[in-house]
Protein backbone atom coordinates (compact mmCIF):
# COMPACT_ATOMS: atom_id res chain seq x y z
CA UNK A 1 0.00 0.00 0.00
CA UNK A 2 1.02 3.66 0.08
CA UNK A 3 3.67 4.83 2.56
CA UNK A 4 5.87 7.38 3.69
CA UNK A 5 9.34 6.33 5.04
CA UNK A 6 11.17 9.21 6.97
CA UNK A 7 14.78 8.75 8.36
CA UNK A 8 14.79 7.90 11.92
CA UNK A 9 16.15 10.77 14.24
CA UNK A 10 16.69 12.15 16.75
CA UNK A 11 19.09 14.76 14.51
CA UNK A 12 21.08 16.88 16.58
CA UNK A 13 22.82 19.52 15.32
CA UNK A 14 24.40 22.98 16.14
CA UNK A 15 23.14 26.32 15.22
CA UNK A 16 23.99 27.61 11.57
CA UNK A 17 24.75 23.68 10.64
CA UNK A 18 22.90 22.36 6.97
CA UNK A 19 20.07 20.15 7.46
CA UNK A 20 18.41 17.40 5.71
CA UNK A 21 15.72 14.78 6.41
CA UNK A 22 15.28 12.17 4.53
CA UNK A 23 11.80 10.95 3.08
CA UNK A 24 11.13 8.40 0.53
CA UNK A 25 7.32 7.49 -0.89
CA UNK A 26 5.61 4.32 -2.26
CA UNK A 27 1.89 5.53 -3.91
CA UNK A 28 0.25 3.73 -7.12
CA UNK A 29 -1.09 7.65 -8.19
CA UNK A 30 0.75 11.28 -8.56
CA UNK A 31 0.33 12.46 -4.97
CA UNK A 32 0.80 15.95 -3.53
CA UNK A 33 3.52 15.91 -0.83
CA UNK A 34 3.70 17.82 2.00
CA UNK A 35 6.32 18.75 4.76
CA UNK A 36 4.24 19.31 8.55
CA UNK A 37 6.34 20.42 11.84
CA UNK A 38 5.22 20.14 15.15
CA UNK A 39 6.86 22.66 17.97
CA UNK A 40 6.53 20.86 21.26
CA UNK A 41 2.86 20.76 22.95
CA UNK A 42 1.46 22.02 19.52
CA UNK A 43 -0.47 20.76 16.50
CA UNK A 44 0.95 20.41 12.97
CA UNK A 45 1.74 23.45 10.91
CA UNK A 46 2.27 23.00 7.85
CA UNK A 47 5.79 23.89 6.16
CA UNK A 48 5.57 23.08 2.81
CA UNK A 49 4.34 21.28 -0.30
CA UNK A 50 4.50 20.44 -3.81
CA UNK A 51 1.98 18.87 -6.18
CA UNK A 52 3.76 17.48 -9.10
CA UNK A 53 6.95 16.29 -10.16
CA UNK A 54 9.87 18.93 -10.04
CA UNK A 55 7.92 21.05 -8.05
CA UNK A 56 9.95 22.83 -5.37
CA UNK A 57 8.20 24.13 -1.73
CA UNK A 58 10.15 26.47 0.17
CA UNK A 59 8.99 28.31 3.14
CA UNK A 60 11.05 29.90 6.24
CA UNK A 61 14.78 28.67 4.46
CA UNK A 62 13.42 25.37 4.30
CA UNK A 63 13.10 23.00 0.83
CA UNK A 64 12.07 20.66 -0.73
CA UNK A 65 11.56 18.96 -4.65
CA UNK A 66 9.64 16.34 -5.39
CA UNK A 67 11.94 13.65 -7.34
CA UNK A 68 9.20 11.22 -9.15
CA UNK A 69 12.16 9.74 -10.47
CA UNK A 70 13.71 8.64 -6.66
CA UNK A 71 10.51 8.82 -5.12
CA UNK A 72 11.46 11.33 -2.45
CA UNK A 73 10.93 14.78 -1.27
CA UNK A 74 13.87 15.81 1.29
CA UNK A 75 13.50 18.29 3.19
CA UNK A 76 16.60 21.00 3.64
CA UNK A 77 17.69 24.30 5.12
CA UNK A 78 20.83 25.42 4.62
CA UNK A 79 21.21 27.46 8.20
CA UNK A 80 19.20 25.92 11.10
CA UNK A 81 18.64 27.58 14.07
CA UNK A 82 17.72 27.02 17.69
CA UNK A 83 13.85 27.90 17.34
CA UNK A 84 13.79 25.14 14.49
CA UNK A 85 13.99 22.28 16.99
CA UNK A 86 10.62 20.42 16.43
CA UNK A 87 9.37 17.14 14.87
CA UNK A 88 8.95 17.03 10.99
CA UNK A 89 6.70 15.10 9.15
CA UNK A 90 6.38 13.75 5.54
CA UNK A 91 3.41 13.21 4.30
CA UNK A 92 1.74 12.04 0.64
CA UNK A 93 -1.81 12.81 -0.01
CA UNK A 94 -4.55 13.37 -2.33
CA UNK A 95 -4.68 12.90 -5.78
CA UNK A 96 -7.27 13.27 -8.09
CA UNK A 97 -9.40 9.66 -7.95
CA UNK A 98 -7.80 8.42 -5.00
CA UNK A 99 -7.72 8.62 -1.27
CA UNK A 100 -8.17 12.11 0.47
CA UNK A 101 -6.63 11.52 3.71
CA UNK A 102 -2.87 12.17 4.51
CA UNK A 103 -0.47 9.38 4.90
CA UNK A 104 2.23 10.67 7.34
CA UNK A 105 5.73 9.38 7.71
CA UNK A 106 6.89 8.03 11.31
CA UNK A 107 8.32 11.79 12.01
CA UNK A 108 12.43 13.27 12.45
CA UNK A 109 12.75 14.67 15.75
CA UNK A 110 15.34 17.69 15.02
CA UNK A 111 17.36 19.28 18.27
CA UNK A 112 19.59 22.44 16.86
CA UNK A 113 21.96 22.93 20.02
CA UNK A 114 23.51 27.05 20.28
CA UNK B 1 -13.08 31.44 11.24
CA UNK B 2 -9.63 30.43 9.27
CA UNK B 3 -8.53 28.21 12.17
CA UNK B 4 -9.58 24.46 13.08
CA UNK B 5 -11.06 24.78 16.92
CA UNK B 6 -10.99 21.56 18.78
CA UNK B 7 -12.45 21.56 22.18
CA UNK B 8 -11.59 20.49 25.32
CA UNK B 9 -7.87 20.63 25.36
CA UNK B 10 -7.05 18.21 27.77
CA UNK B 11 -9.76 15.29 28.79
CA UNK B 12 -9.07 12.83 31.70
CA UNK B 13 -11.44 10.02 31.81
CA UNK B 14 -11.40 6.78 33.86
CA UNK B 15 -11.23 3.38 32.58
CA UNK B 16 -14.52 2.39 30.83
CA UNK B 17 -15.86 6.14 30.84
CA UNK B 18 -17.01 7.77 27.58
CA UNK B 19 -14.89 10.69 26.40
CA UNK B 20 -16.45 13.14 23.67
CA UNK B 21 -13.88 15.75 21.84
CA UNK B 22 -15.29 18.26 19.67
CA UNK B 23 -14.01 19.97 15.95
CA UNK B 24 -15.49 23.21 14.22
CA UNK B 25 -13.35 22.77 10.88
CA UNK B 26 -12.78 26.13 8.91
CA UNK B 27 -16.20 27.38 6.93
CA UNK B 28 -15.95 26.43 3.61
CA UNK B 29 -13.80 23.54 3.59
CA UNK B 30 -15.78 19.89 2.62
CA UNK B 31 -13.57 17.86 4.36
CA UNK B 32 -12.86 16.58 8.28
CA UNK B 33 -10.10 13.96 9.49
CA UNK B 34 -9.68 12.96 13.00
CA UNK B 35 -5.90 10.96 13.42
CA UNK B 36 -4.88 9.82 16.68
CA UNK B 37 -1.28 11.00 17.74
CA UNK B 38 0.48 8.55 20.56
CA UNK B 39 3.54 8.10 22.05
CA UNK B 40 5.76 7.44 19.57
CA UNK B 41 4.47 10.49 17.22
CA UNK B 42 2.47 8.11 14.52
CA UNK B 43 -0.09 9.46 13.47
CA UNK B 44 -2.75 7.10 13.09
CA UNK B 45 -5.84 8.04 10.84
CA UNK B 46 -9.51 7.05 11.82
CA UNK B 47 -11.61 8.37 10.10
CA UNK B 48 -12.83 11.47 7.28
CA UNK B 49 -16.08 13.13 6.42
CA UNK B 50 -16.93 14.84 3.21
CA UNK B 51 -20.12 17.52 4.93
CA UNK B 52 -22.01 15.08 7.11
CA UNK B 53 -21.14 12.49 5.32
CA UNK B 54 -18.82 9.41 6.32
CA UNK B 55 -15.88 9.08 3.37
CA UNK B 56 -13.79 6.92 4.74
CA UNK B 57 -13.45 4.98 8.20
CA UNK B 58 -10.63 2.48 7.60
CA UNK B 59 -9.01 3.67 10.80
CA UNK B 60 -11.68 3.45 13.15
CA UNK B 61 -11.88 0.84 16.01
CA UNK B 62 -15.71 0.46 15.14
CA UNK B 63 -16.56 -1.37 18.54
CA UNK B 64 -15.82 1.67 20.71
CA UNK B 65 -15.49 4.79 18.39
CA UNK B 66 -17.70 6.44 16.17
CA UNK B 67 -17.89 10.03 15.18
CA UNK B 68 -20.11 12.15 13.40
CA UNK B 69 -20.14 15.64 11.31
CA UNK B 70 -23.79 17.20 11.69
CA UNK B 71 -25.19 20.21 9.54
CA UNK B 72 -24.59 23.78 12.20
CA UNK B 73 -22.73 21.35 14.83
CA UNK B 74 -19.26 20.92 15.43
CA UNK B 75 -18.06 17.06 14.32
CA UNK B 76 -17.40 15.06 17.18
CA UNK B 77 -15.52 11.84 17.98
CA UNK B 78 -16.68 9.47 20.82
CA UNK B 79 -14.94 7.08 22.71
CA UNK B 80 -17.36 4.45 24.78
CA UNK B 81 -16.19 2.48 27.62
CA UNK B 82 -12.27 4.01 27.16
CA UNK B 83 -9.08 2.11 27.85
CA UNK B 84 -5.56 2.88 29.16
CA UNK B 85 -4.40 2.21 25.21
CA UNK B 86 -7.19 5.28 24.32
CA UNK B 87 -4.62 7.62 26.10
CA UNK B 88 -3.25 9.99 22.73
CA UNK B 89 -3.74 13.53 20.97
CA UNK B 90 -6.61 13.34 18.98
CA UNK B 91 -5.89 16.31 16.26
CA UNK B 92 -8.67 17.21 13.89
CA UNK B 93 -7.82 18.93 10.59
CA UNK B 94 -10.14 20.35 7.60
CA UNK B 95 -9.27 21.14 3.72
CA UNK B 96 -10.95 22.21 0.33
CA UNK B 97 -11.72 19.32 -1.88
CA UNK B 98 -8.38 19.99 -3.81
CA UNK B 99 -6.61 19.85 -0.68
CA UNK B 100 -5.03 22.94 -2.82
CA UNK B 101 -3.76 24.78 0.47
CA UNK B 102 -2.70 21.40 2.08
CA UNK B 103 -5.09 20.20 5.36
CA UNK B 104 -5.31 22.55 8.51
CA UNK B 105 -5.38 21.06 11.57
CA UNK B 106 -6.40 22.00 15.12
CA UNK B 107 -4.26 22.48 18.19
CA UNK B 108 -5.68 18.96 19.49
CA UNK B 109 -7.48 17.40 22.31
CA UNK B 110 -5.01 15.32 25.24
CA UNK B 111 -7.12 12.40 26.54
CA UNK B 112 -5.53 10.97 29.59
CA UNK B 113 -7.39 7.30 30.62
CA UNK B 114 -6.45 6.75 34.18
Amino acid sequence: GDSVTQMEGPVTLSEEAFLTINCTYTATGYPSLFWYVQYPGEGLQLLLKATKADDKGSNKGFEATYRKETTSFHLEKGSVQVSDSAVYFCALGPFSGGYNKLIFGAGTRLAVHP
Amino acid sequence: GEEVAQTPKHLVRGEGQKAKLYCAPIKGHSYVFWYQQVLKNEFKFLISFQNENVFDETGMPKERFSAKCLPNSPCSLEIQATKLEDSAVYFCASSTIQAEYGYTFGSGTRLTVV
